[in-house]
Formats: C-alpha cells, structure tokens, sequence
C-alpha cells in the first residue's frame, strides 16, 4: 500500500526566502505525482504535474522535482511572499494509475 | 467558468438518517474521485469513477456509496451516517483517467451527531 509522507508539517520563513517542502512515498511504481495548495475554507489548487518519466517541472517560482528510484519529490518555492501562505500537498498515483494517495501537508506560513 | 460545485457546503446531520452530497462539473471530464479530510490522515480516497457506470473503491469506501449515472454529475451518498463519518469531503475530476491537473470543488463539512 502506497504510503505518502510530508516533513515538515510546519514551516515559518520570512519573507524573500527560497524554501524547499519535501514528499516521500514508499512505492516507487507511480504514474505522475502533483503538488496542490489548500488555502483554508477552501479545496485544492493543483500546481504542478510531474509525470514518472520527468524529472522536474516548473511554474513561475515554483519547481518540483523527483527521483522515483528514492521515493522524494521536492517543491521549491523561490523568493517567498505572504500570499504564498497555505498548505502544500503532495499527492501520488498509483496502483493502476486511478489511485492517488496524498501526503498529509505542510502548512507554511510566510511573515512580512 | 470551468468549476467544480459540491452542495452542501456544511451540513449537520444525526446517526442513522440518509444523505446525498452532490458533486457536478461543467468540464466534461471522465474521471471524478472523492475524498474526506481529517486532521492528521490528509486527503483519503473514498471512491473514484473513471466513466459513466463505471466506479470503484478507494482506500476508505466502507459507509459510503456512489452512483455515476451522467458525466457530469458524481453524488456521495451515506445511507446511515455515522459520527466516525464527521470530515471535511471533497469531490474532484480530471479530463483523463489519471487524476491529472484534477479540478477539486469547495469542500463539504459533514457533521454526524
């Protein structure tokens, strides 16, 4: 059974700071994996897609990366704002592809 | 503009009475999924459907049902609510039978009393 974890589940920076929010998953054999925002009261924003043939992907300030043969995914959040304060999820599919399996999330907070 | 709508956004509910929540997108898109929230679990799948009459069960499908008779429209039903079933739900789809760059509605706070 696929297994996603997220460390830290917090994280506060300043303002300006390039900050890197980590995705482990325990079964190599995925078909992509997405990173979503979650703003509160609110549902999922799908921000970047890497399928298991890419290596990274990016959007603006943002790039993610993975290496399947370790398991890892990383989002990179460059020169950080406080509009960029939510919760960032990782999320794998797998097993068939129709599955998915999320991470349980970092709530990062960015302080003017 | 392209949305995915889940009603009730908030619903307090008691053991045992039946409810639907209704999930409808405007994407045309094959794939649709459910999820509940829970403070430590992350997102759960509860059931995911990869076309009309065409569903199956995700990680945590016990206690709940659901139908696909249209494209657009994936609704949640729990026939006998239990408080265990108190969570935030989410509905999501896809265009492709991937989960990829999945659209997700607003949520639904369910509380079982």
């Amino acid at each position: 059974k696929q297994e996603v974890t997220q460390i830290p589940a917090a994280l506060s920076v300043p303002e300006g700071e390039n900050l890197v929010l980590n995705c482990s998953f325990t079964d190599s054999a995925i078909y992509n994996l997405q990173w979503f925002r979650q703003d509160p009261g609110k549902g999922l924003t799908s921000l970047l897609l890497i399928q298991s043939s890419q290596r990274e992907q990016t959007s603006g300030r943002l790039n993610a990366s993975l290496d399947k043969s370790s398991g890892r995914s990383t989002l990179y959040i460059a020169a950080s704002q406080p509009g960029d304060s939510a919760t960032y999820l990782c999320a794998v599919s797998s097993g068939g592809y129709q599955k998915v399996t999320f991470g349980t999330g970092t709530k990062l907070q960015v302080i003017p | 503009e392209a949305q995915v709508t889940q009603n009730p956004r908030y619903l307090i509910t008691v053991t045992g009475k039946k409810l639907t929540v209704t999930c409808s997108q405007n994407m045309n898109h094959e794939y649709m999924s459910w999820y509940r929230q829970d403070p430590g679990l992350g997102l759960r799948q509860i059931y995911y459907s990869m076309n009309v009459e065409v569903t199956d069960k995700g990680d945590v499908p016990e206690g709940y049902k659901v139908s696909r008779k249209e494209k657009r429209n994936f609704p949640l039903i729990l026939e006998s609510p239990s408080p265990n079933q108190t969570s935030l739900y989410f509905c999501a789809s896809s265009l492709k039978v991937s989960f990829t760059e999945a659209f997700f509605g607003q949520g639904t706070r369910l509380t079982v009393v």
